[in-house]
């Protein structure tokens, strides 16, 4: 079984809805990130958290939110999607040593 | 705010070339990694460098890390096609609590 996983693996949505990502890892890791990959731009961080209680800003935080439910559980929702947030969001998790990346979630907004 | 500049952003070469994709970084970093990413995939952990004058090496690609310059650099020797991949440098700010910065990402392929 893979150590990072992420749900769904593939969305296409409407403009205005609302949406959640989640990942899930079983690497017993503190550290979780969320990734947005644009082509072109490599990845972008949008929102990280070392644990429960302790949730940070990245680069690209506007329009997003997440929730740290549990250890190995860290979620992200768009409040209302866009069109321009269609791209491939990556969820990692660190050892404060690596990043171990899941396998992505592509996500279309019409 | 640090910055991340690979290039070249696009390389295309013959089977068994040599080619080497430089990762220059702005402020001090006590971390660099390299990964690769095939299309639609999830990145892929090639090297991992800590320390001034690092040198790694994974079959035909070897990454090495000049901290004072400031620069890493990753060298493809003899390519082969299974190599056509993106690869992308990220690093690590000193304190920074874990958090990368990746370059833009060089396309490489490989032509037969």
């Amino acid at each position: 079984d893979a150590d990072v996983t992420q749900t769904p693996r593939n969305r296409i949505t409407k403009t205005g809805k609302r949406i959640m990502l989640e990942c899930s890892q079983t690497k017993g890791h503190d550290r979780m990130y969320w990734y947005r990959q644009d082509p072109g731009l490599g990845l972008q961080l949008i929102y990280y958290s070392f644990d429960v209680k302790d949730i940070n800003k990245g680069e690209i935080s506007d329009g997003y939110s997440v929730s740290r439910q549990a250890q190995a559980k860290f979620s992200l929702s768009l409040e209302s999607a866009i069109p321009n947030q269609t791209a491939l969001y990556f969820c990692a998790t660190s050892d404060g040593r690596e990043q171990y990346f899941g396998p992505g979630t592509r996500l279309t907004v019409t | 705010e640090l910055k991340v500049e690979q290039n070249p952003l696009f390389l295309s070469m013959q089977e068994g070339k040599n080619y080497t994709i430089y990762c220059n970084y702005s402020t001090t970093s006590d971390r660099l990694y390299w990964y690769r990413q095939d299309p639609g995939k999830s990145l892929e952990s090639l090297f991992v460098l800590l320390s001034n004058g690092a040198v790694k090496q994974e079959g035909r690609l070897m990454a090495s890390l000049d901290t004072k310059a400031r620069l890493s650099t990753l060298h493809i020797t003899a390519a082969v096609h299974d190599l056509s991949a993106t690869y992308f440098c990220a690093v690590g700010l000193t304190g920074s609590n874990y958090k990368l910065t990746f370059g833009k990402g060089t396309l490489l392929t490989v032509n037969p």
